[in-house]
């Protein structure tokens, strides 16, 4: 299992504010993942990112953007934060196992947009 | 591209009895299948994960899941249903040679009841 964090794991704030969500990984893994998920809802890819300096968008848009200075740490920012933006954010790492991919997922940041 | 496709989106089950979700999936070559858990509140935990090899696969609190290529399935069971099963149930299908994002399922509420 690969160890993934997230900060914060709550967040309240009001409209119009700049906000990082953090997300971490000791393992040491090349690809990223952050999705977005309502609650009890499906998981929807933002963005990911298969290494250093490379970034992407995913299934869903996003007014957020991503960052991948190192490997091991994968920032989303919204920079101007709305009600709409309320949600759960799922940050995931993944390493290669055979010719795919398994995916390892943090324990979220619950967003909330006043 | 890869799809998968959950029918069901709520089950409910009495503790002590058996429980089968069902996941198919449509990819043109052999898939790399996955089921994933999530507790409210929490990120998603991997079940279980089949490359190739034996079709019934045993993963983690007791679950294994076989998979079917004649009927594109691969169906998550557990004999007998635990109240701290209750949670939310994700399958997710990776493709060769695994440069793309898993594609998830929308998810099967599993509820438990007395």
């Amino acid at each position: 299992e690969a160890d993934i964090y997230q900060t914060p794991r709550y967040l309240v704030i009001g409209t119009g504010k700049k906000i990082t969500l953090e997300c971490s990984q000791t393992m040491g893994h090349d690809k990223m993942y952050w999705y977005q998920q309502d609650p009890g809802m499906e998981l929807h890819l933002i963005h990911y990112s298969y290494g250093v300096n490379s970034t992407e968008k995913g299934d869903l848009s996003s007014e957020s953007t991503v960052s991948r200075i190192r490997t091991e740490h994968f920032p989303l920012t919204l920079e101007s934060a709305r009600p709409s933006h309320t949600s759960q954010y799922l940050c995931a790492s993944s390493e290669p196992t055979g010719a795919t991919d398994t995916q390892y997922f943090g324990p979220g940041t619950r967003l909330t947009v006043l | 591209a890869q799809s998968v496709t959950q029918p069901d989106i709520h089950i409910t089950v009495s503790e002590g009895a058996s429980l089968e979700l069902r996941c198919n999936y449509s990819y043109g070559a052999t898939p790399y299948l996955f089921w994933y858990v999530q507790s409210p509140g929490q990120g998603l935990q991997l079940l279980l994960k089949y490359f190739s090899g034996d079709t019934l696969v045993q993963g983690i609190k007791g679950f294994e899941a076989e998979f079917k290529r004649s009927q594109s399935s691969f169906n998550l069971r557990k004999p007998s249903v635990h109240w701290s099963d209750a949670a939310e149930y994700f399958c997710a299908v990776g493709a060769r040679p695994g440069n793309t994002p898993l594609v998830f399922g929308k998810g099967t509420r599993l509820s438990v009841i007395a």
